[in-house]
């Protein structure tokens, strides 16, 4: 079955505790993503990958790290959380078609 | 500058009726693409049509079809015969192709279907 995986789904933190979300895909997409969403922002992309090795900001990349050592895995770091990164995560793949396959998401809420 | 406007934030309709969410897009690529995502209460995000600026005729996938209009710059989204189903929020998307792979979404327009 093809899918996205985040983990964990949900997380409560404390501000300057560095922490790791995970995002793994099995549909050997190229194009990887990550996005936050809050009330009345609509989604706003933080970094994208288009290969291994390849990575570019988005809108918000501020507070965030990625890395894409290989194709399945794209993992989104926060060095230090601050309260402000109280969001919903997405992680989001995209085949050639353009279609983009969304994770469950990932609720954080930094104190 | 890239850039998604969805000016409804919300709307009500009734059931078996049809509904367009608008969606006014900006940008001086002239290679993009345009989507939509569904997004129900339990929180997921569903892909629902994509359209390409080159595209010559108008996106369908079912009940869903994109009302492209490259002059007026507007990708409206028509639900044709709506269900209860279809409550949930729905965010327009755009890709520039030429200059980078950044994705913008709107602010997203909230459906609600009466019975």
């Amino acid at each position: 079955e093809a899918q996205v995986t985040q983990n964990p789904r949900y997380l409560i933190t404390v501000t300057g505790k560095k922490l790791t979300v995970t995002c793994s895909q099995n549909m050997n997409h190229e194009y990887m993503s990550w996005y936050r969403q809050d009330p009345g922002l609509g989604l706003r992309q933080i970094y994208y990958s288009m290969n291994v090795e390849v990575t570019d900001k988005g809108d918000v990349p501020e507070g965030y790290k990625v890395s894409r050592k290989e194709k399945r895995n794209f993992p989104l770091i926060l060095e230090s959380p601050s309260p402000n990164q109280t969001s919903l995560y997405f992680c989001a793949t995209a085949d050639r078609e353009e279609t983009q396959y969304f994770g469950p998401g990932t609720r954080l809420l930094v104190l | 500058a890239q850039k998604i406007t969805q000016t409804q934030p919300g709307m009500f309709v009734q059931e078996k009726e049809a509904v367009t969410l608008d969606c006014t897009y900006d940008t001086s690529d002239p290679s993009y693409g345009l989507f939509w995502y569904k997004q129900p209460s339990s929180g997921e995000m569903i892909f629902l049509i994509y359209q390409g600026s080159y595209d010559q005729q108008n996106a369908t996938e079912g009940r869903y079809s994109l009302n492209f209009q490259k002059a007026r710059k507007s990708a409206n989204l028509v639900i044709s015969a709506s269900q209860l189903g279809d409550s949930a929020m729905y965010f327009c998307a755009m890709r520039e192709y030429s200059s980078a792979s950044k994705i913008i979404f709107g602010s997203g327009t909230r459906l609600s279907i009466r019975p």
